[in-house]
Parts: structure tokens; sequence; C-alpha cells
């Protein structure tokens, strides 16, 4: 099954730092979606996008909408302790039938030294 | 409280048993979802349904079951024939219309180990 290419895979920080993200495809996407996942626990939405190079921010969240519309960015500013998890991206590629399925990126874990 | 209930938690399968995993959701989702993660490999999607008594197979439905007899339950068995079936299982939900943005939401997850 297809796949997105997200980096980086992990990234190690102290708190305070900014943080970024992204996600490549070779298909052109009509939504890309920005999901966290904590230990155990299932993927919870943070951010989607639904326009090319729309930008979108959730508290201190931004993500962007690539303007070729095949891939995305994940900033995060300021990290703190509780930003700890798995990102993952994932974008749909059309409306409809089986094209409205979500297709996954491998996900960045990130850690916060506090 | 509206959202996607997985249970158990945590199941343990011996050799050449089927286990049933289950899923349910109150939030008039249309279509639902099943996943399994591994380590390193993000999401990869087993089965889905757009509509009761209708599901397909996604990219890894080998030695896996599903039945959609009910807009809100999806459950999945993981069958004898998955040789390989410890994962963390994901159950997710959304609507499913002409031109809808899928967004889909997720469940607590399953974690299911061999004995």
């Amino acid at each position: 099954g297809q796949q997105l290419n997200q980096s980086p895979q992990s990234m190690f920080i102290q708190e305070g730092e900014d943080v970024s993200m992204n996600c490549t495809s070779s298909s052109i996407f009509n939504t890309w979606l920005w999901y966290k996942q904590d230990p155990g626990e299932g993927p919870v939405l943070l951010i989607a996008l639904y326009k090319a190079g729309e930008l979108t921010s959730n508290g201190r969240l931004t993500a962007q909408f690539g303007i070729t519309r095949k891939d995305s960015f994940l900033n995060i500013s300021a990290s703190i302790p509780s930003d700890v998890g798995i990102y993952f991206c994932a974008g749909q590629l059309g409306y409809g039938g089986a094209t409205n399925k979500l297709i996954f990126g491998t996900g960045t874990l990130l850690a916060v030294q506090p | 409280d509206g959202g996607i209930t997985q249970s158990p938690k945590y199941l343990f399968r011996k050799e050449g048993q089927n286990v049933t995993l289950s899923c349910e959701q109150n939030l008039n989702h249309d279509a639902m979802y099943w996943y399994r993660q591994d380590p390193g490999q993000g999401l990869r999607l087993i089965y889905y349904s757009q509509i009761v008594n209708d599901f397909q197979k996604g990219d890894i439905a080998e030695g896996y079951s599903v039945s959609r007899e009910k807009k809100e339950s999806f459950p999945l068995t993981v069958t004898s024939a998955q040789k390989n079936p410890t994962a963390f299982y994901l159950c997710a939900s959304s609507p499913w219309a002409p031109l809808a943005k899928n967004i889909q939401y997720f469940g607590a997850g399953t974690r299911l180990s061999v004995l």
C-alpha cells in the first residue's frame, strides 16, 4: 500500500525550541491532515487543510498545504514537554469511492527534554 | 459523550485461536475503518466499510475478517490465518458522502499480543 514520506523520523529537542516536520508524496492530494498520537492511544486530529497554499494554525501549531499539492508542513513553536508523541500526516487523494481513503505518513517521533 | 469506543484495551491470543476486537461509534458516521500499527510503519489499512452490510479490503486484509451489521459497530476478527497478529489495532470512523471531507476520528486502540 502507498505511504507518504514523512521526515524527520524522530526529533530530540529542548523545551522551548521550535519544531518543523514535513510530508511529501508523488501524488496530488485534495486534503492534508495532521494527527498526534500519545503512547498507547489513538491519533487525535490537530489540523485539517483543504486548499493548496492554505496556512492554518491551532495554538502553537501551524500547518501548510503545499502549493504543488504534493506536500505539507507542520511547525510547532516553543515546544513544551506535553508535545511529546508521534505526529502523523495523512493525505486524501480525491473525493468519492476508493480515493476517499486516507494515506498515512510513517510518523515523526518527537521527544522534548525539559 | 460522542466518540469511538474500542474494547478490550489489551487482548491475548493463543496459537490457532480467532479473536474479535470490538469497535462502536456514536458519531452517526457512515464509514468505519480498521488499521494495524507496527513500530516504525505508520498506519496500514486492513478493512473499511462505507455503509451497513458492505465492506472493502484494505492493503493488508489477509488473515482478518469484518462485519458491518449495524451502522454503529464494525468488529474485526483476527483469524488463525494471521501468522503475525501482534500489533496495535486502531478503529476509525468518518462521514462518507460525495465530495465529502474525509476526516477520520480514532478510537483509543487495542493492543493484541500472542501467548
